[in-house]
């Protein structure tokens, strides 16, 4: 069974330019989650989805930044215009069920100049 | 808010002792918690999930329990190995506004 995937896996951008990260979750998990961690920083959530539904969005830290989930299969993070504190890890994770463990992706690694 | 608060911050010990990370969270209210090991530059690997109904689980050489009243859970690591070395981060589940904590940094020296 294959894992959680992101791609890509290291992005290097200007500021001011436009980054859209992206994650497949594992076959069959309608659940699907955003976190990030910034340099020294512990993991925070960003947000999470079930099926195509945003369940919880509360950690996205500002309207330049866009998840979505068509289809309810892989997800997309866009963000528009990249400044320079979105640099960090993205990290991408799924699960079945809310009661059910989450299974990470290897992350992507976002670097803005 | 759920905080998330992981003792020691690092941990450095010899090879072959037997270590006890702590985790404690301000909310009660979980389903379950999960136990990761994040190595330098990868994602995070998933080690035991405990339902908020079970007291601990094991695998191998890792024991994890969960006291959901106290808001405490601990992970036993006996006879450590060098490969053990990680960070390790606990993630109460079911509330899906929490924050990791830092995590508790892990050295085996052989």
């Amino acid at each position: 069974e294959a894992g959680v995937t992101q791609f890509p896996s290291h992005s290097v951008i200007e500021k001011g330019q436009t980054v859209t990260l992206r994650c497949d979750p594992i076959s069959g998990h309608d659940n699907l989650y955003w976190y990030r961690r910034v340099m020294g920083k512990e993991i925070k959530f960003l947000l999470h989805f079930v099926k195509e539904s945003k369940q919880d969005e509360s950690g996205m830290p500002n309207n330049r930044f866009l998840a979505e989930r068509t289809g309810g299969t892989y997800s997309t993070l866009k963000v528009q215009p990249a400044e320079l504190e979105d640099s960090g890890v993205y990290f991408c994770a799924s699960s079945q069920g809310v009661l059910a463990g989450q299974y990470f992706g290897p992350g992507t690694r976002l670097t803005v100049t | 808010k759920q905080e998330v608060t992981q003792i020691p911050a690092a941990l450095s010990v010899p090879e072959g002792e037997n270590l006890v990370l702590n985790c404690s969270f301000t909310d009660s209210a979980i389903y379950n918690l999960q136990w990761f090991r994040q190595d330098p530059g990868k994602g995070l690997t998933s080690l035991l999930l405990i339902q908020s109904s079970q007291r601990e689980q094991t695998s191998g050489r890792l024991n994890a329990s969960l006291d959901k009243s106290s808001g405490r859970s601990t992970l036993y690591i006996a006879a450590s190995q060098p490969g053990d070395s990680a960070t390790y981060l606990c993630l109460p589940g079911g509330y899906q506004k929490v924050t990791f904590g830092t995590g508790t940094k892990l050295q085996v020296i052989p």
